[in-house]
């Protein structure tokens, strides 16, 4: 299957910081890429679709200037904490899409954990 | 929006037996149900996916059958070993549907299967 890379695997930082975290399709164009937010036993909550060359869509209830999303290229999406706070600790995953197949893959996931 | 619920929970079950997840969907426009299997701080991966186009879709140990009219669809997992111990996710999408998002997946709310020896 297609492989998707994503960096940090995990970070810590302190409040008040910002993160950012790169989503990279390795083998093929992505036009559309996931983010997605999980914490501990729950479900893939998605966050916004990140479309290249134009404005994320965010989900209902997820606030876009904290969360900024950037699809600058078909291969690669970042998703930027700002302002980092502890209720923002989570597993943050990404997924794209390959062309107009319906089959997502994901990356590997990055654990946050904001002291 | 699409709303799916996935039952049980947590699933325990003796190596070598069968398991079953269910999943229920809310919207009748949903066309593509993947399953997705994710160990512990790991990323999902897709292990099934069934199109609603077919009833049922087998890949060697594990199966998964649709009712697009009762709007459920349910993965099988037989002679189950303890590396199929792990979360498993059901998902719908609308395939083809070129909304703001695309094809933006659905989660269930995960099952935790534990395969005891």
């Amino acid at each position: 299957g297609a492989v998707v890379s994503q960096h940090p695997s995990w970070v810590i930082c302190k409040s008040g910081t910002s993160v950012k975290i790169e989503c990279r399709s390795l083998d093929f164009q992505a036009t559309t890429m996931f983010w997605y937010r999980q914490f501990p036993k729950q479900s893939l909550m998605l966050m916004a679709t990140s479309n290249e060359g134009s404005k994320a869509t965010y989900e209902q209830g997820v606030e876009k200037d904290k969360f900024l999303i950037n699809h600058a290229s078909l291969t690669l999406s970042t998703l930027t904490v700002t302002s980092a706070h502890p209720e923002d600790s989570s597993f943050y995953i990404c997924s794209a899409r390959t062309g107009r197949g319906e089959k997502l893959f994901f990356g590997s996931g990055t654990q946050l954990s904001v002291l | 929006g699409e709303n799916v619920e996935q039952h049980p929970s947590t699933l325990s079950v003796q190596e070598g037996d069968s398991a079953v997840i269910k999943c229920t969907y809310s919207d009748s426009a949903s066309n593509y149900f993947p399953w997705y299997k994710q160990e512990l701080g790991k990323r999902p991966q897709l292990i099934i996916d069934i199109r609603s186009n077919v009833g049922e879709k087998k890949d060697q140990r594990i199966a998964v059958t649709l009712n697009k009219t009762a709007k459920h669809f349910s993965l099988h997992i037989t002679e189950t070993q303890p590396e199929d111990s792990a979360v498993y996710f059901c998902a719908a999408s609308k395939r083809g549907v070129l909304t703001g998002g695309g094809n933006k997946l659905t989660f269930g709310t995960g099952t935790q299967l534990k395969v005891e020896l």
